[in-house]
């Protein structure tokens, strides 16, 4: 059972949004824990997405972007493309935990 | 451009020994926390160890806490994870991660920056 919960799968078609939530409690997200996102696609390793609840790197198109409020964080794509379909994410900090980082069950977007 | 290659992963009885290494390169590895994640088969992530910079400091999951031993050589670029009385819920595909950080009004905050392709560690008789 993971930490931080997440939806298992979500879908959409091309050219819509989703939003994958990541729900934590009062003593990660709820604590002030930043979220941090990360897409896998199949077969590969995880690729950081978006760090600091609203950051994205280097290379990450605008099409992805991040909120935190209270003890959620949320993940929307929008104009989802093909290439979008994949494993995502999310993780953040625990102060309840000795080893502190806790990471989401991952959701499987699924592109119609 | 950063690049992390993980090696040693492969069969291993319950019980039996594995040292996984990670070779880092593109970056300046003596100046970047690194980490061990692994996936088992069909399930989502699980962060395993954490090792500071300098070596000063080093953190485990309570799940391999004890089996596990994280090190690092800052001269030869590399990360490793010595893993012991290996059983089988241990089977899955190990990463290393390099760490991104940024500084806050809390402090330093980290989060996995780079991560390599993985290998796979199978535990079985």
């Amino acid at each position: 059972q993971a930490v931080l919960t997440q939806p298992p799968s979500v879908s959409g078609a091309p050219g819509q949004t989703v939003t994958i939530s990541c729900t934590g409690s009062s003593t990660n997200v709820g604590a002030g824990y930043d979220v941090h996102w990360y897409q896998q696609l199949p077969g590969t390793a995880p690729k950081l997405l978006i760090y600091a609840n609203n950051n994205r790197p280097s290379g990450v198109p605008d099409r992805f972007s991040g909120s935190k409020s209270g003890t959620s964080a949320s993940l929307a794509i929008t104009d989802l493309q093909g290439e979008d379909e994949a494993d995502y994410y999310c993780q953040s900090y625990d102060r309840s935990l000795s080893a502190h980082v806790v990471f989401g069950g991952g959701t499987k977007l699924t592109v119609l | 451009e950063v690049q992390l290659v993980e090696s040693g992963g492969g069969l291993v009885q319950p019980g039996g020994s594995l040292r996984l290494s990670c070779a880092a390169s593109g970056f300046t590895f003596s100046s970047y926390s690194m980490n061990w994640v692994r996936q088992a088969p069909g399930k989502g992530l699980e962060w395993i160890s954490y090792i500071s910079p300098s070596d000063d400091s080093r953190y485990y999951a309570d799940s391999v806490k004890g089996r596990f031993t994280i090190s690092r050589d800052n001269a030869k670029n590399s990360l490793y994870l010595q893993m012991n009385s290996l059983r089988g819920e241990d089977t899955a595909v190990y990463f290393c991660a390099k760490d991104g950080y940024y500084i806050d009004s809390g402090g330093k905050k980290e989060y996995f920056h780079h991560w390599g392709p993985g290998t796979l560690v199978a535990v079985s008789s």
